[in-house]
C-alpha cells in the first residue's frame, strides 16, 4: 500500500516566522519527493522536488530528506502572508506514477 | 501562453449519462496525467500517458477511460457516470524525462445527481 500522510492542520504561524510542514510515507522504495501548492481554488503549482538524501534549498523554501526515515519535510523561512494555502506533498515510486498526501493548509498571520 | 486547458469547466449531470471531459497542452509534453481531488482524500491519479497510444491506470481507474491519439489531447471519459465520481478532476502534463514538474490544469468541477 503506498502511502502518503500529512497533518491536515491547520497551521498558524506569525509573519516572518517559519513554518514546518511534515510529510511521511510508506514504500521504502520510493524515489522521487515533491512539494506543490494549492490556493483556495486553484490548480497545484510544483514548490520543489527533492531525491537524494538531505536538504535542498531555494528561496525562502528547503525541502530535507530523509530516506531511512521515510520523512519529508518543507520548510518555509520568513514566511509570507501570501505563502497561505495547502501544501500537498507528494511521491513518485516508479517516476510516473503520483501518490499525494491530503495536503496541510498554513495560515500565514499578519 | 504555455498552458494545460479542461473543457467543460463546471459540469452537472445525470447518474449513467457518458460524458467526456477534454484536455489540451500546448508545451508538446510527452506525458499527460488525469487527477481527482476530494475532501479528506487528497488528490489521486487516475490514469497517465507516457506518450501517443501509451496510457496506464493509476490509483483509482475504475470508471473511467482515457484515450491518447495525439500528443496534445488526453480526454477523460466516463461511460456511466456515478454519484460517487462527483469530484474536482484536474488534468496535469511534463515532460517525460521530468515528469515531477507537471503543469495542471484549471480544474474541471462535476457533479453526478
Amino acid at each position: 500500500q503506498k502511502e502518503v500522510e500529512q497533518n491536515s492542520g491547520p497551521l498558524s504561524v506569525p509573519e516572518g516566522a517559519i513554518a514546518s510542514l511534515n510529510c511521511t510515507y510508506s514504500d521504502r522504495g520510493s524515489q522521487s519527493f515533491f512539494w506543490y501548492r494549492q490556493y483556495s481554488g486553484k490548480s497545484p503549482e510544483l514548490i520543489m522536488f527533492i531525491y537524494s538524501n538531505g536538504d535542498k534549498e531555494d528561496g525562502r523554501f528547503t525541502a530535507q530528506l530523509n530516506k531511512a526515515s521515510q520523512y519529508v519535510s518543507l520548510l518555509i523561512r520568513d514566511s509570507q502572508p501570501s505563502d497561505s494555502a495547502t501544501y500537498l506533498c507528494a511521491v513518485a515510486p516508479t517516476g510516473n506514477q503520483f501518490y499525494f498526501g491530503t495536503g496541510t493548509s498554513l495560515t500565514v498571520i499578519p | 501562453e504555455a498552458q494545460v486547458t479542461q473543457n467543460p469547466r463546471y459540469l452537472i449531470t445525470v447518474t449513467g449519462k457518458k460524458l467526456t471531459v477534454t484536455c489540451s497542452q500546448n508545451m508538446n509534453h510527452e506525458y499527460m496525467s488525469w487527477y481527482r481531488q476530494d475532501p479528506g482524500l487528497g488528490l489521486r491519479q487516475i490514469y497517465y500517458s507516457m506518450n501517443v497510444e501509451v496510457t496506464d491506470k493509476g490509483d483509482v481507474p475504475e470508471g473511467y477511460k482515457v484515450s491518447r491519439k495525439e500528443k496534445r489531447n488526453f480526454p477523460l471519459i466516463l461511460e456511466s457516470p456515478s454519484p460517487n465520481q462527483t469530484s474536482l478532476y484536474f488534468c496535469a502534463s511534463g515532460l517525460l524525462a521530468g515528469p515531477e514538474t507537471q503543469y495542471f490544469g484549471p480544474g474541471t468541477r462535476l457533479l453526478v445527481l
